[in-house]
């Protein structure tokens, strides 16, 4: 099945930095969704990106499907952006089996 | 507009004690059901989906069972709870399949003594 590696694990920075997220899969992914969990613990949908690059607000992400990898990147970020950041992704297209990786905790310092 | 309802929010249970934890979607005939469970700290597993009534696949053993009686309702259960059941399981939603359209359940904080 899919394996999904998220690095770095933990990530502190200063309110206006940007931060960088990366994701990691280990076979070809046909959906590659960005997650945000609270720190109640809630789960949204920030963007989907199978491959190419998107952007939503201050977030971009830009997936190389042959390499298997997708990054995130936060713009200017902000103390509410903290938070774990999660990517998750199906072995292929509709295949309900949805595999997430372990999460990027983002710490944002005001 | 479509809503998920998870019930209960939290519950403190004991150690071979029965649980039933529910989740409803209003707003959306035949959805794609799912059961997550997340341990403190830990991975986001799928333990359990669910295309139609009455049919549920499982995908992690983790001694839980799931139903689904109703196409807008997803039930996670087991007749005894171990130490290891504890955390936080939420159930989620989504239109076609895959991960691009999974919406989530606010989620129950299980805690096992």
């Amino acid at each position: 099945g899919q394996q999904v590696q998220q690095s770095p694990s933990s990530l502190v920075l200063q309110e206006g930095e940007n931060a960088e997220l990366q994701c990691n899969f280990s076979s070809t992914a046909t959906q590659l969704q960005w997650f945000y969990q609270s720190p109640g613990g809630s789960l949204v949908s920030l963007l989907s990106n199978p491959s190419g690059t998107k952007h939503t607000g201050r977030l971009t992400s830009t997936t190389v499907t042959k390499e298997r990898r997708s990054s995130l990147h936060i713009s200017s970020s902000q103390t509410t952006d903290s938070g774990t950041y999660l990517c998750a992704s199906p072995a292929n297209y509709g295949n309900e089996k949805i595999t997430f990786g372990a999460g990027t905790k983002l710490t944002i310092k005001p | 507009a479509q809503t998920i309802h998870q019930w209960p929010v939290a519950e403190i249970k004991a150690v071979g004690s029965p649980l039933s934890l529910g989740c409803t979607i209003k707003g959306k005939s035949s959805p794609n059901l799912y059961w997550y469970w997340q341990a403190t700290g830990g991975t986001l597993q799928q333990l359990f989906y669910s295309i139609t009534v009455g049919q549920v696949e499982s995908v992690v053993q983790l001694n839980l069972s799931a139903s689904r009686p109703k196409d807008d309702q997803f039930i996670l259960s087991t007749e005894k709870l171990l130490l290891s059941h504890s955390g936080f399981y939420l159930c989620a939603w989504s239109l076609w399949g895959g991960a691009e359209t999974l919406y989530f359940g606010s989620g129950t904080r299980l805690t096992v003594l």
